[in-house]
């Protein structure tokens, strides 16, 4: 039974670049949770979807970032015109509908802005 | 604002004694609250849940206790192993429909062989 799945699990962009990281939730999970670990800080909320739906995106920075879950394939967190700040390392996590409030999370992926 | 600290030191301990980890919060009801454990380079891994109406949930070596007039939760491994050393985070969850975590620092646990 395979974990949830990020891609890729480096990434490195230049300034003003786009980065696209991608999350394969647990089989059976419908919900999905993006998060982000600044260095030597702890994981902050930024957004939850389920398929086709945004529910609270109340972390998210209003600008250059967004979100999706489609209906079909993986969830998509997009960053644009990336800068500095951005690097960092992203989690995404699924919950399966039996209970919802336990998260599984992914390896991460880890950008790098330079 | 909220507020959640876990134990601010890093915590050495000697193999098979019993660690205790300690999470304050203020300014936050959780609904619940759980324990991760997270190893350098790697995501988080849920090992125990537990709601706000429960005073103590075991989970093989783990025991977590959640003292809501305290505003506290303690998460103890017993006949802790070198395997034990890790990261372990505390995180809150609300209430109702909103899913949204939030998480202490953490608090890196050694177990000297």
């Amino acid at each position: 039974n395979a974990g949830v799945m990020q891609n890729p699990r480096h990434l490195v962009r230049r300034r003003g670049q786009e980065a696209r990281l991608r999350c394969s939730p647990m089989k059976g999970h419908s919900h999905v949770y993006w998060y982000r670990q600044l260095p030597e800080e702890g994981l902050k909320f930024m957004v939850y979807l389920q398929k086709e739906n945004i529910i609270d995106e109340s972390g998210m920075p209003k600008e250059r970032f967004s979100a999706e879950f489609p209906k079909e394939g993986p969830s998509i967190l997009r960053i644009q015109q990336v800068v500095r700040g951005d690097s960092a390392a992203y989690f995404c996590a699924s919950s399966p509908r039996s209970d919802p409030r336990e998260q599984y999370f992914g390896p991460g992926t880890r950008l790098t802005v330079t | 604002s909220q507020k959640i600290e876990q134990n601010s030191e890093a915590l050495n301990i000697q193999e098979g004694k019993t660690a205790t980890l300690t999470c304050n919060y203020t300014n936050y009801s959780p609904a619940y609250l759980q324990w991760y454990r997270q190893d350098p380079g790697r995501g988080p891994v849920f090992l125990l849940l537990i709601r706000e109406n429960e005073k103590e949930k075991r989970k093989e070596r783990l025991k977590v206790t959640f003292d809501t007039t305290l505003k506290q939760s303690l998460f103890h491994i017993t006949a802790s192993q070198p395997a034990d050393s890790a990261t372990y985070l505390c995180a809150l969850g609300p209430g109702g429909s909103a899913r949204q975590l939030t998480f202490g620092s953490g608090t890196q646990l050694t177990v000297l062989p």
